[in-house]
């Protein structure tokens, strides 16, 4: 079974914190990709990777960086964590290439920026 | 870039009866179509996708529907159970880019009563 892990399933952080989320895929996944939930509003792409070191923007990028130094860890980085930035972030992986397109998501991170 | 519409976003049915979440597309290019449950506290969960050269998929009491000309595509429950109850997410792609960004609908929260 491909297995999608976040670091945390529930994070309290102070408005202006430097703010890391962590996804780790065990199944040699070329694609990652986060994705913001908010009611209402469904799940939006933040950035995605399609490779080591390589990183596009999604929908919704601003306020977001991200980091992919290896191929099976995907990080999103709020660098200045905002009270707007409260929600559930949920990292995702599919294989790529030919037919590779069902994603396979993580628990989730509920965020709260206080 | 692709827009997804997805209705209703709530539906009640009872225990027994079918349920029936409709989707649009606006990007005629989009040829994979996946669905995705979200339990409560979970992360969403591939169910069932099809792609644009099949017209309908079934996997035991739940189907999707593709009308590639009109654009729209169906999920159909049937023999619903409390279990089936959670919130469902249609999305859409195009897989020949490679890196199979999805667009997700706004979802729809289904609640079967027993």
């Amino acid at each position: 079974d491909v297995k999608v892990t976040q670091s945390s399933r529930y994070l309290v952080k102070r408005t202006g914190e430097k703010v890391f989320l962590e996804c780790v895929q065990d199944m040699d996944h070329e694609n990652m990709f986060w994705y913001r939930q908010d009611p209402g509003l469904g799940l939006r792409l933040i950035y995605f990777s399609y490779d080591v070191k390589m990183k596009e923007k999604g929908d919704i990028p601003e306020g977001y960086s991200v980091s992919r130094e290896k191929k099976e860890r995907f990080s999103l980085i709020l660098e200045s964590a905002s009270t707007n930035q409260t929600s559930m972030y949920l990292c995702a992986s599919n294989v790529g290439g030919l037919a590779g397109e069902r994603g396979y998501f993580g628990p989730g991170t509920r965020l709260t920026v206080t | 870039g692709e827009n997804v519409e997805q209705h209703p976003s709530t539906l009640s049915v009872q225990e027994g009866d079918s349920a029936v979440i409709k989707c649009t597309y606006s990007d005629s290019a989009s040829n994979y179509f996946p669905w995705y449950k979200q339990e409560l506290g979970k992360g969403p969960q591939l169910i069932i996708d099809i792609r644009s050269n099949v017209g309908e998929k079934k996997d035991q009491r739940i189907a999707v529907t593709l009308n590639k000309t009109a654009k729209h595509f169906s999920l159909h429950i049937t023999e619903t159970q409390p279990e089936d109850s959670a919130v469902y997410f249609c999305a859409a792609t195009y897989s020949g880019a490679g890196s199979y960004q999805l667009t997700f609908g706004k979802g729809t929260k289904l609640s079967v009563i027993p």
